[in-house]
């Protein structure tokens, strides 16, 4: 089956900078990249998403990349804030297993003032 | 409104006990999903169903029973507790099987003592 790795486990930037956590899949089939934030006792929310047809998407101070050949796909916030600070997992998707996403381990970014 | 909505939110229970965990999603999506997070924030997909049917069925012990009574509901059961079962369970939802775009309920923390 398929297998995420994500680092690093944690990451602490200051205010103002840029945070940037990667994963890799082993699944070459894999065509669905989410990821999503946890804050606090909450659930997980996609923040972004990007297909295999596509090399980069970004929303905002969001932008995730992919490199299909590499099997690689990373997370990128520029000019981070408090409320960045979370628990950030990325996930993968095969094709022809019915929406079945397998997490990444978690990263927990701190933004400190 | 809350879209995916798990209750309880949090559950202290013995070891040996039977407990069960409700899930609703007002989004009118096809299916549901239950996930587990350990103590590491590992996310783990247990049991997805479509339409009221079981498409998912991961490596969990047969204590685990998920039912679902219509598309808008999936609950869990879980039989004769483990202390290795204390953990956060969420519930997702998705448009259908092809759409990768979850919803998460805000968890149930499961502790066995």
């Amino acid at each position: 089956g398929e297998n995420v790795e994500q680092h690093p486990s944690t990451l602490s930037v200051q205010e103002g900078d840029s945070a940037v956590i990667k994963c890799t899949y082993s699944d070459s089939a894999s065509n669905y990249f989410p990821w999503y934030k946890q804050e606090l006792g909450k659930g997980p929310q996609l923040i972004i998403d990007i297909r295999s047809n596509v090399g980069e998407k970004k929303d905002q101070r969001i932008a995730v990349t992919l490199n299909k050949t590499a099997k690689h796909f990373s997370l990128h916030i520029t000019e981070t804030q408090p409320e960045d600070s979370a628990v950030y997992f990325c996930a993968a998707s095969p094709t022809g297993t019915a929406s079945k996403l397998t997490f990444g381990t978690g990263t927990r970014l701190q933004v400190t003032l | 409104d809350t879209a995916v909505s798990q209750t309880p939110k949090y559950l202290v229970t013995q070891m040996g006990n039977d407990k069960s965990i409700k899930c609703e999603q007002n989004l009118g999506h096809d299916t549901m999903y239950w996930y587990k997070q350990d103590s590491k924030k590992f996310l783990k997909i247990m049991f997805s169903y479509n339409n009221k049917e079981l498409i998912i069925n991961e490596t969990v012990p047969n204590r685990f029973s998920p039912k679902s009574p219509d598309k808008a509901h999936l609950n869990l059961h879980i039989n004769s507790l483990e202390l290795g079962d204390s953990a956060v369970y969420f519930c997702a939802s998705s448009q259908d099987v092809r759409s990768y775009g979850y919803t998460f309920g805000s968890g149930t923390r499961l502790t066995v003592v």
